[in-house]
């Protein structure tokens, strides 16, 4: 199995801090990985698929690059409605794995 | 609109059966290969089952291999998972996924919880 391993795991920031999350697969998995939001009690949305084509809607703000193993995850500027949790997940192979996930709460 | 609705949750006991229904529109269902994931509570994201579009194959995960069974029905648009022999660390939310041809999930219900308990 793909083992996606995130860091960090929690993240205090302030409004307006450039954020950065870091998603490190076990073998490469080329492009083939997503960033997802989830806030408490929704449903995860897409943010970045193909590590690094930003997800109709999505604001410009968070980008993705990264490719092969190694992949991250920024926010510019963090704003209010970004405090979350994110994870990354691979669909290169079987099992379809996710990033244990990074929450960020406000400083 | 898309849209993906989940339904079937609920409280079950330990060995006990329970069939969850997905329904979509706004989008040719026949595109596109379905996916269940489950959140168990204050956990990450786990993916389930895959069902694909045009072969209908299917795929699991070790944890469920064997005791879930995923299908579509084209001509109801719908998606369907059937858990038997549940345990109670089957306890979770369960999202039903539209896999969006781009090697990431573009679409999610807003999930039904699944209890496992006696």
């Amino acid at each position: 199995d793909i083992q996606l391993t995130q860091s960090p795991s929690f993240l205090s920031a302030s409004v307006g801090d450039r954020v950065t999350i870091t998603c490190r697969a076990s073998q490469g998995i080329s492009s083939h990985l997503a960033w997802y939001q989830q806030k408490s009690g929704t449903a995860p949305k897409l943010l970045i698929y193909a590590a690094s084509t930003l997800q109709s809607g999505v604001p410009s703000r968070f980008t993705g690059s990264g490719s092969g193993t190694e992949f991250t995850l920024t926010i510019s500027s963090l704003q209010p409605e970004d405090f979350a949790t994110y994870y990354c997940q691979q669909l290169n192979d079987y099992p379809i794995t996710f990033g244990g996930g990074t929450k960020v709460e406000i400083k | 609109e898309v849209q993906v609705v989940e339904s079937g949750g609920g409280l079950v006991q330990p060995g006990g059966s329970l069939r969850l229904s997905c329904a979509t529109s706004g989008f040719t269902f026949t595109d596109h290969h379905m996916d269940w994931v489950r959140q168990a509570p204050g956990m990450g994201l786990e993916w389930v089952a895959r069902v694909r579009c045009k072969s209908h194959t299917t795929e699991y995960a070790a944890s469920v291999k064997g005791r879930f069974t995923i299908s579509r029905d084209d001509s109801r648009n719908s998606l369907y998972l059937q858990m038997n022999s549940l345990k109670t660390e089957d306890t979770a939310v369960y999202y039903c996924t539209r896999d969006g041809n781009t090697y990431s999930w573009d679409y999610w219900g807003l999930g039904t919880l699944v209890t496992v308990s006696s």
